[in-house]
């Protein structure tokens, strides 16, 4: 087991275009997890899977944003015309539910960049 | 939900010398807390987590931390600075959500290692 990968690991695109991102989470992993990293501060919570349903999205996550997990293994987060505010460090987590709390781990991240 | 406050985004010590790196959280009710590490254009890696087990709390790389109630603290020490360890510091809580275990992450701290 590999871990927990993303891919791309750089996307420059232009204002207005739509980017995907993939994740794969490590194998048996039941819950996955999206955060975005700005410059200088910490992980901030998108959105999270357990399975394939989407049980919690934070208010960070605009209309613009979409994640799915179809089968509940890979997932994909979509943004739709794109902004400069959009550029971030985008990390998924996966993690394997357990009684109290779980740990969540990460992906190198998808580092986006938006002109 | 818990808040997480790291003081000092950048801490500088010397090769050989003590690593505090600290960190506090905001709840009446102590919540799981991590600390991650992050290298340049890495995702995060997970050092140690207290999950209430322990106070005192012993993790990769010779780190550990210790859980103080009385303080709301769980700083982050290390006896003797490597090199190596030169990145960025996250602290995290878990959000004790009812559908998940988002992390709730400080802005970080930037450790310097001086030869």
């Amino acid at each position: 087991d590999t871990g927990v990968s993303q891919d791309p690991r750089h996307k420059i695109t232009k204002r207005g275009q739509n980017v995907t991102f993939r994740c794969d989470p490590i194998s048996e992993h039941n819950r996955l997890y999206w955060y975005r990293q700005t410059l200088g501060q910490g992980p901030e919570f998108l959105t999270y899977f357990q399975n394939e349903a989407q049980l919690e999205k934070s208010r960070l996550l605009s209309d613009r944003f979409s994640a799915e997990r179809p089968k509940g293994s890979f997932s994909t987060l979509e943004i739709q015309r794109t902004e400069q505010g959009d550029s971030a460090m985008y990390l998924c987590a996966s993690s394997l539910a357990s009684s109290g709390t779980d740990t969540q781990y990460f992906g190198p991240g998808t580092r986006l960049t938006v002109l | 939900a818990q808040s997480v406050t790291q003081l000092g985004s950048h801490v500088s010590v010397s090769e050989g010398a003590l690593v505090l790196l600290r960190c506090n959280y905001s709840s009446s009710v102590p919540p799981y807390l991590f600390w991650y590490v992050q290298y340049p254009n890495q995702g995060l890696q997970l050092l140690l987590k207290y999950t209430s087990a322990a106070t005192l709390v012993k993790g990769i790389n010779g780190f550990e931390a210790e859980f103080k109630k009385s303080e709301t603290s769980f700083h982050l020490t290390k006896p003797s600075a490597h090199m190596s360890d030169a990145a960025e510091y996250f602290c995290a809580a878990d959000t004790n959500s009812n559908s998940g275990y988002a992390l709730n992450f400080g802005k970080g701290t930037s450790l310097l290692v001086t030869p």
